[in-house]
This record gives structure tokens, C-alpha cells and sequence, in this order.
């Protein structure tokens, strides 16, 4: 039981280049969330899924594309990174009113 | 915006209880107190939560004021361990109510 997955662990990417942040889940949990957190802030909500199919947009949405085909897979997509998006990511799921359970986070820095 | 203050840092000698105070004095009927921490860079972790009443699990206890306009979680018995960052959510109890973070209270225990 692995819980939140989250690949890569880090990555460094040229401004304009595209990734995807991988986040997959075992707990079978419907609700998934990805947040970035800056150096020195809190967690900051970029989008969410209720359901395989339905996503949502968070508080700091821009620049970032997500898609939920499955109950497990959560990708978060940059198309064009820019140096804001220099942060670290982490994926999160949960199930109603339990806690969330968060991934170890994937440290991006654009150069 | 988070809808809870915290103090921004606090101290605590290993060994003895740590109190971490929040106000929430715009907290609704139907919102819970939650608390997680965040240990150096890895992914928050789950403490508690709660309404009206206090609770206490293997990891701490939480205070909510009769009037819920604060709350205070409990560490009984500090280590060095539990240095971290934590931070007081107030949410509905479903998964569609995000967790929105603030800056949190940084705990150092000390030896």
C-alpha cells in the first residue's frame, strides 16, 4: 500500500519546455488535489478532481492543465514553463471528512 | 484567503507540552477546526480535526473554545521530532471544501 505516489522528485526544466508531474494513488479515495508551495509559504490550491472525468480549477490555476481519466492517475501538465512556476508540487487525496493524505512532493525549479 | 491567525513561530523545551493557539473567529456553524504539520519539505501531514467538542488522538489533543472563535491543539510531550510547521484549516466536512492553507505556526523544540 504506497499511498500517494508522486514522479519525478525533482526535476529542472528550461523556460518554454513541458512536463507532466505524475501522481498516482492506491486508497482508492475519488477526491485528488494538486498544490504548489513557494519557499516560505503555505500550500497553494491549483486544481482538484471530484471523480474519474471531472476536474476543477483551484487558486492559482494558470499555466497548469490537469486531466483524470482514472480513479488512480491525477497528471499535472506545464505546457510552457515560465520561472514563476519554480516551486514544489505535491498531490494530495481524500475521502469525505477524513484528512488528506499528501504525496512527498516533486521539487521543479525553471531556468 | 485562510480564515484562521496563527503565530508565525514558537518555542518549546523537548519534554514538555506544546500549545499552538489559532483563531477562527469567522468560523461557521457547519465548519471543522484541522490541523496539519509539515515536517522540513515533506508533504503535510494529517494531526486532527474537529466541531465543537474536543478531541484527542495518539498524536495530540485539540481545544475548541464553547464559542469556536478559537482552538488550541495540544502536544503533550514534545520531541525533537515535532519541530515542523503547523497549520489550523477551517473547512466544511466534505472533500469538494478544499483545504486552504495560510503560513502556519513554525514550532522549534529544543533540547
Amino acid at each position: 500500500n504506497a499511498g500517494v505516489t508522486q514522479t519525478p522528485k525533482f526535476r529542472i526544466l528550461k523556460i518554454g519546455q513541458s512536463m507532466t508531474l505524475q501522481c498516482t494513488q492506491d486508497m482508492n479515495h475519488n477526491y485528488m488535489y494538486w498544490y504548489r508551495q513557494d519557499p516560505g509559504m503555505g500550500l497553494k490550491l491549483i486544481y482538484y478532481s471530484v471523480g474519474a472525468g471531472i476536474t476543477d480549477k483551484g487558486e492559482v490555476p494558470n499555466g497548469y492543465n490537469v486531466s483524470r481519466s482514472t480513479t488512480e492517475d491525477f497528471p499535472l501538465r506545464l505546457e510552457l514553463a515560465a520561472p514563476s512556476q519554480t516551486s514544489v508540487y505535491f498531490c494530495a487525496t481524500s475521502r469525505t471528512n477524513y484528512g488528506y493524505t499528501f504525496g512527498s512532493g516533486t521539487r521543479l525549479t525553471v531556468v | 484567503d485562510a480564515k484562521t491567525t496563527q503565530p508565525p513561530s514558537m518555542d518549546c523545551a523537548e519534554g514538555r507540552a506544546a500549545n499552538l493557539p489559532c483563531n477562527h473567529s469567522t468560523i461557521s456553524g457547519n465548519e471543522y477546526v484541522y490541523w496539519y504539520r509539515q515536517i522540513h519539505s515533506q508533504g503535510p501531514q494529517y494531526i486532527i480535526h474537529g466541531l465543537k467538542n474536543n478531541e484527542t488522538n495518539e498524536m495530540a489533543s485539540l481545544i475548541i473554545t464553547e464559542d469556536r472563535k478559537s482552538s488550541t491543539l495540544i502536544l503533550p510531550h514534545a520531541t525533537l521530532r515535532d519541530t515542523a510547521v503547523y497549520y489550523c484549516i477551517v473547512r466544511v466536512a466534505i472533500a469538494t471544501d478544499k483545504l486552504i492553507f495560510g503560513t502556519g505556526t513554525r514550532l522549534q523544540v529544543f533540547p
